[in-house]
């Protein structure tokens, strides 16, 4: 009974390194979004899918991609690292109009 | 879109007293309301939802109300125990292709024993 899964639990980055955030379910869920989560801010919507093969910005895409080739996987991509994007990051899947499943989260240091 | 905002940011409460969180958005379209709790250092759970066509939702000592004419939706918690204490996010979306819901900032609840 996975649900959903990311790895790595925790990460640290050199400024300018590029990295993946891995995300993986297994309830078949259609829906599939990146939130990231600082201090005081809630949680703040980077990346989502409806399906496979279909991706969308949220709130705060800038210096991230997504890509949906299957159901179950939906990765994260930190293209050049800053120090502005040290967060820590959940990965979610839901049905339409239930409830969302947060992974356990990945716990991102940019130095 | 919708924007959800979220008051107070912090609830300090003694055992026993009672912690009400006030939610309200701006999309009069949005038909779904989840709340969810987040413990220290782990993912954010879903405690209860309720959807547009109900004005009030109970499970044990937690209940929420929704008002779609002045949209907002409030959480309340009655005794409050010591493992209550957490960040609690509302969240507010539609239904349809597009359910990506947006959370409000976050209440931390503190309950003093």
């Amino acid at each position: 009974n996975a649900g959903v899964t990311q790895t790595p639990k925790f990460q640290v980055l050199k400024t300018g390194q590029s990295m993946t955030l891995q995300c993986a379910q297994d309830m078949n869920h259609e829906y599939m979004s990146w939130y990231r989560q600082d201090p005081g801010m809630g949680l703040r919507l980077i990346h989502y899918s409806v399906g496979a093969g279909i991706t969308d910005q949220g709130e705060v895409p800038n210096g991230y991609n997504v890509s949906r080739s299957t159901t179950e996987d939906f990765p994260l991509r930190l293209l050049s690292a800053a120090p502005s994007q040290t967060s820590v990051y959940f990965c979610a899947s839901s049905t339409t109009g239930n409830t969302i499943y947060f992974g356990e989260g990945s716990w991102l240091t940019v130095v | 879109g919708e924007n959800v905002e979220q008051h107070p940011s912090t609830l300090s409460v003694q055992e026993g007293d009672s912690a009400v969180i006030k939610c309200t958005y701006s999309d009069s379209a949005s038909n779904y309301f989840p709340w969810y709790k987040q413990e220290l250092g782990k993912r954010p759970q879903l405690i209860i939802d309720i959807r547009s066509n109900v004005g009030e939702k109970k499970d044990q000592r937690i209940a929420v109300t929704l008002n779609k004419t002045a949209k907002h939706f409030s959480l309340h918690i009655t005794e409050t125990q010591p493992e209550d204490s957490a960040v609690y996010f509302c969240a507010a979306s539609k239904g349809g292709g597009s359910y990506i819901p947006t959370f409000g900032r976050g209440t931390s609840l503190i309950v003093h024993p």
